[in-house]
């Protein structure tokens, strides 16, 4: 079957503008989670969700982020404002079930701000 | 707060070579922990996993160990392959909390 998908797989933004990221889990994955990767570096965690709602979003930086999942399937990753500090790689990760499932995780999506 | 510290990297070793990659980690509490690879032009996969103290993890003739007195989770290999060349992942979380902290990966490169 399919596994994680995101998309777009590149993403070149000027500084101050909007992007959003998607992210299609795996089907019937209830969890969904978004890291960042920056160059060189392990991926940091911005937010969960279960289902529909965000379980956690303490990794997100600030508040030019935000992330929905309205339908508890495809999530969206937003950023306002956009700033050269953001330029990194978005992944995304969808579990299903128990604490201990393993994280499937999409290609992810390379931002670059210019 | 929770941390992952990894050997740095990057590592060159020839084929059949006896492999480790260092891990060790800050926790409040009993994580589990885990190693995750990253295969050149693909997206990170889990590699092994060990939810207790003394636990072994073991996939694909990897193995780690969680060894709670020395807060270590060291990944060893005994012969290693030219397509074991990749980045790996030394990372922990908690039930209930399961969101995954990262270590800076750790860059393996086998030669033939």
């Amino acid at each position: 079957g399919a596994g994680v998908s995101q998309t777009p797989s590149n993403k070149v933004t000027e500084k101050g503008k909007y992007v959003e990221l998607r992210c299609d889990p795996i089907s019937g994955h209830t969890a969904l989670y978004w890291y960042r990767q920056s160059l060189g570096q392990g991926p940091e965690f911005l937010i969960y969700f279960q289902g529909t709602g965000a379980a956690d979003d303490s990794g997100l930086p600030n508040d030019r982020f935000f992330a929905v999942r309205p339908e508890g399937s495809v999530s969206t990753l937003k950023i306002q404002r956009t700033e050269r500090g953001d330029s990194a790689v978005y992944l995304c990760a969808s579990q299903s079930g128990g604490a201990y499932n393993e994280q499937f995780f999409g290609p992810g999506t390379r931002l670059t701000v210019l | 707060g929770d941390s992952v510290t990894q050997m740095e990297g990057p590592v060159t070793l020839s084929e059949e070579a006896f492999l480790t990659i260092n891990c060790t980690y800050t926790a409040t509490g009993y994580p589990s922990l885990f190693w995750y690879v990253q295969y050149p032009g693909e997206g990170l996969q889990l590699l092994l996993k060990a939810t207790k103290a003394d636990d072994k993890g073991s996939n694909k003739g990897f193995e780690a160990t969680y060894r709670k007195e020395t807060t270590s989770f060291h990944l060893e290999k005994g012969s290693v392959q030219v397509s074991d060349s990749a980045v790996y992942f030394c990372a922990l979380s908690y039930q209930g909390a399961q969101k995954l902290v990262f270590g800076q990966g750790t860059r393996l490169t086998i030669n033939p």
